[in-house]
């Protein structure tokens, strides 16, 4: 049973337009939502996050949006860079502070020049 | 500050063995939590341990085992190993508070012949 699924496996997306990265899940209880980043031959590195009580968490050139009443969250990278290229997962758990994440199978991102 | 350190970062074993990983977490965080990643399934929680205690555990079957040691060094058991073992087995550390702060390690790619 995939409680948090990225039913993208890949996207492929030119140098300096809008990625986005989408993300829906299953269960109501879950609270709270990251973004991890993972080079190959190196673990996942945090993203961002974003919590329940909002809708929207922007970092820079990365943004999340949180839609709970359809259970979905995307990642916006604006504008992409070649160093973007990797693969991208999400992430739930059910309280902010939980020791154990759900997460998607991810997407390989790439970027093109 | 050194980062999780995960050895050895490649194996080869043969079906039926046993096989033991180690974790070191960054100095100072008391949380050790293990993730399998296979391709297609993402990252799936194997188990969480805090000041040697495991605190959470995932829907791994009781081959799959773990401790932690009093400096917070952790390793994982894997017995009778089978071919579907095979995988990149990532730890992750963390103060203990929340998987907002987790850093992960590089891995250790197991491969089942």
């Amino acid at each position: 049973d995939q409680q948090v699924k990225q039913n993208s496996p890949s996207l492929s997306v030119q140098e300096g337009r809008i990625s986005i990265l989408n993300c829906d899940y299953t269960n109501s209880m879950f609270d709270y939502f990251l973004w991890y980043k993972k080079y190959p031959a190196e673990g996942p590195t945090f993203l961002i996050s974003i919590s329940s009580i909002k809708d929207k968490n922007e970092d820079g050139r990365f943004t999340v949006f949180l839609n709970k009443s359809a259970k979905h969250l995307s990642l916006h990278i604006v504008p992409s860079q070649p160093g973007d290229s990797a693969v991208y997962f999400c992430a739930a758990s059910p309280i902010q502070g939980a020791q154990k994440l759900v997460f998607g199978q991810g997407t390989r991102l790439t970027i093109n020049p | 500050k050194a980062g999780v350190t995960q050895t050895p970062r490649y194996l080869i074993k043969t079906r039926g063995q046993q096989v033991t990983l180690s974790c070191s977490p960054i100095s100072g965080h008391r949380s050790v939590s293990w993730y399998q990643q296979t391709p297609g399934q993402g990252l799936q929680f194997l188990f969480e341990y805090f000041s040697e205690t495991q605190r959470n555990k995932g829907n791994f079957p009781g081959r799959f085992s773990g401790r932690q040691f009093s400096n917070s060094r952790s390793e994982m058991n894997v017995s009778t190993l089978e071919l579907g073992d095979s995988a990149l087995y990532l730890c992750a550390s963390s103060l203990g508070q929340g998987g907002f702060g987790y850093t992960f390690g590089s891995g250790t790619r197991l491969t089942v012949v």
